[in-house]
């Protein structure tokens, strides 16, 4: 089983549709989660933090779900510069203590259509 | 703040050349990575480092070097290149907090053909 698993769509939406991504992860110890945002041949960039309280952020909400080890991206009224790929973000420190192992999910395309 | 600058952006190799991805960053970031992408795919760890003078192996190592003389920079060294290490290579830098809850921060990317 992969560390983060992602359904790497597409997921085709209309303008103003909403569109919900999760994500999952096996390690029970994982302590920081986030989302990033990728444009085509572009570097990946942070979208945001994923809190256990959950958060928001204008119209994107991220959720964490610590006992059934996900997270999720709710993107309401979708806007066509919302295409991207997704990325599930998942840290946590090794067992020896002195390193900040990062996994990346493969990610969920987006596409947002007129 | 430039944040984390790479260099080149492009280039094409022959097999069997070598070349060297500069790396640097202006945060002050102990954690620095590098992260190969090939198309359609996810972003795999290379080498990564945790402070200057210290490095060690991600997931795909093989036939990539790296050094950390200073905490700004992280150069990827690539010997003997071949077609398989067509790719985009992205570097990245992070702070960790004492709860390790600290995001990547990337540079623009080296778009490398070895043809």
């Amino acid at each position: 089983r992969k560390e983060v698993e992602q359904d790497p769509g597409p997921f085709n939406v209309p303008e103003g549709a909403t569109v919900a991504f999760n994500c999952t992860y096996s390690n029970s110890a994982s302590q920081s989660f986030f989302w990033y945002r990728q444009d085509c041949r572009k570097e990946p960039k942070l979208l945001m933090s994923v809190y256990s309280s959950g958060n928001e952020d204008g119209r994107f909400t991220a959720q964490l779900n610590r006992a059934s080890q996900y997270i999720s991206l709710l993107i309401r009224d979708s806007k066509l510069s919302d295409s991207a790929t997704y990325l599930c973000v998942v840290n946590k420190r090794t067992d020896s203590g002195g390193y900040q192992k990062v996994t990346f999910g493969i990610g969920t395309k987006l596409q947002v259509i007129p | 703040n430039a944040g984390v600058t790479q260099t080149p952006k492009f280039r094409i190799l022959k097999i069997g050349q070598s070349m060297t991805l500069q790396c640097t960053q202006d945060m002050n970031h102990n954690y620095m990575y590098w992260y190969r992408q090939d198309p359609g795919m996810g972003l795999k760890l290379i080498y990564y480092s945790v402070g200057a003078g210290i490095t060690d192996k991600g997931e795909v190592p093989n036939g990539y070097n790296v050094s950390r003389s200073t905490t700004e920079d992280f150069p990827l060294r690539l010997e003997l290149a071949a077609p398989s290490q067509t790719s985009v290579y992205f570097c990245a830098s992070s702070a960790p907090d004492r709860r390790y809850n600290s995001p990547l921060h990337f540079g623009n990317g080296t778009r490398l053909t070895v043809t």
